[in-house]
């Protein structure tokens, strides 16, 4: 994998569903993998970062886990909410000085969680 | 508290028209500062980061220009915009050697930019 890749790129859940979404990444000179939620009409808000493999980070229903081996990353919401709705970026950044804090973001997904 | 700035929101300009997107950031010093964009049904390119006054690195060849005449400020420029260039322009900062905050990156607003 040369890019970071997000699939499905859209989804439609029912309120109450639970449902996940995938990020693919290279796996070489790995350092952190993001994932931000982006609302229409807001600013990206970071959700989670994560470094080691193996890594599971949970805010309320959403949860992330990270495999840096094989270069996925799973992003979990249980029981979707309307107020989920949002597109889900993810982002991977390199490890190394030239770097310069640079991010390499998939496409996104979007979710929309019909009531 | 960090905050960071954007203006205008929203911007509808005619083609060959010039463009100046401005972003600014408060509450950090020496920040790293990007600029990105999300073409319709694409993902976040990042079109321009710096890592200090003056400094504007481009990661793509197109018809815009960024500068950074101030630690905080940060500007994205063109002389002639292109249909090409309408979109959804966000700028973001990290801290200075963000190696301790994984890269982690702030957005701003954004503007949408509509060029006919």
């Amino acid at each position: 994998i040369l890019n970071v890749e997000q699939s499905p790129q859209s989804l439609h859940v029912q309120e109450g569903d639970s449902t996940n979404f995938t990020c693919s990444f290279p796996s070489s000179n790995f350092y952190a993998l993001h994932w931000y939620r982006w609302e229409t009409a807001k600013s990206p808000e970071a959700l989670f970062v994560m470094t080691l493999n193996g890594d599971e980070k949970k805010k309320g229903r959403i949860s992330a886990t990270l495999n840096t081996k094989e270069g996925y990353s799973y992003l979990y919401i249980k029981g979707s909410q309307p107020e989920d709705s949002a597109t889900y970026l993810c982002a991977r950044s390199n490890a190394g000085g030239t770097s310069y804090g640079k991010l390499t973001f998939g496409q996104g997904t979007i979710l929309t969680v019909h009531p | 508290s960090q905050t960071i700035h954007q203006w205008p929101a929203t911007l509808v300009q005619p083609v060959g028209s010039p463009l100046s997107l401005e972003c600014t950031v408060e509450g950090t010093s020496n920040p790293n500062l990007y600029w990105y964009r999300q073409a319709a049904g694409r993902g976040l390119q990042l079109l321009f980061y710096s890592v200090g006054i003056g400094q504007i690195s481009s990661e793509v060849p197109q018809n815009l220009s960024a500068s950074r005449p101030q630690d905080r400020q940060f500007i994205l420029s063109s002389k002639k915009l292109l249909l090409s260039d309408s979109g959804f322009y966000l700028c973001a900062w990290s801290p200075l050697g963000s190696g301790s905050s994984y890269n982690e990156q702030f957005f701003g607003p954004g503007t949408r930019l509509t060029v006919l």
